[in-house]
């Protein structure tokens, strides 16, 4: 099992460009999140989606759009990235509560 | 929500002495998790608590829920390098589904 997949691992933005970050899991957890980890500091919730079909704001949604578009994939959009949005993005997948975490995404804004 | 606060923020150690992190919530907690982040890794669950007084042991790390679900700890009996990383404790609301993260504790083990 590959457990929760996240492409791209490292991608490089212009300020003003948008992208989608792409997540997958294979063990049929209902619960699936989007974190943020800037250098040096905890994890933040951007969005997360307790069921397929549904998604919810968390911590820090402003800029972001999220998509579940099914109950394997989550994904992150970045509609116009600022240099705000440099980051370490981590997908998670849960079920009863425990959390999968991919390995990350590490994006740069220029 | 109020996030969760966790003390200390760094924690430099000699191998071989015990270390405790711990975890403070203005609110009563439903439950409480604890995960460990590697250097350059993503973070991996160690456990969740959600008794009022639970304790739970894995090898030489012991969880601690208190008694109000306000608090919680971790300790770590004789580090060892392998232990370095950053410890964050975590809470879920709205049924277990919102997880969000305290602000972790970096583990620096010295040789």
């Amino acid at each position: 099992n590959a457990g929760v997949t996240q492409t791209p691992k490292f991608q490089v933005l212009k300020t003003g460009q948008s992208m989608t970050l792409q997540c997958a899991q294979d063990m049929n957890h209902n619960s699936m999140y989007w974190y943020r980890q800037d250098p040096g500091m905890g994890l933040r919730l951007i969005y997360y989606s307790a069921s397929e079909g549904t998604t919810d704001k968390g911590e820090v949604p402003n800029g972001y759009n999220v998509s579940r578009l099914n109950k394997r994939e989550f994904s992150l959009r970045l509609e116009s990235a600022a240099p705000s949005q440099t980051s370490v993005y981590f997908c998670a997948s849960a079920e009863g509560g425990e959390l999968f975490f991919g390995s990350g995404t590490q994006l740069s804004v220029l | 929500g109020q996030q969760v606060m966790q003390i200390p923020q760094y924690q430099h150690v000699q191998e071989g002495e015990d270390f405790t992190t711990y975890c403070n919530s203005s609110t009563t907690l439903s439950n409480i998790q604890w995960y460990k982040q590697r250097p350059g890794g993503h973070p991996v669950f160690l456990i969740q608590l959600v008794k009022s007084g639970e304790v739970k042991k894995q090898k030489r790390l012991t969880f601690q829920f208190g008694e109000a679900k306000k608090n919680s700890s971790l300790h770590i009996t004789a580090t060892q390098t392998t232990d370095v990383g950053t410890y964050f404790c975590a809470k879920g609301t709205g049924g277990y589904q919102k997880v969000t993260f305290g602000t972790g504790t970096k583990l620096q083990v010295i040789p």
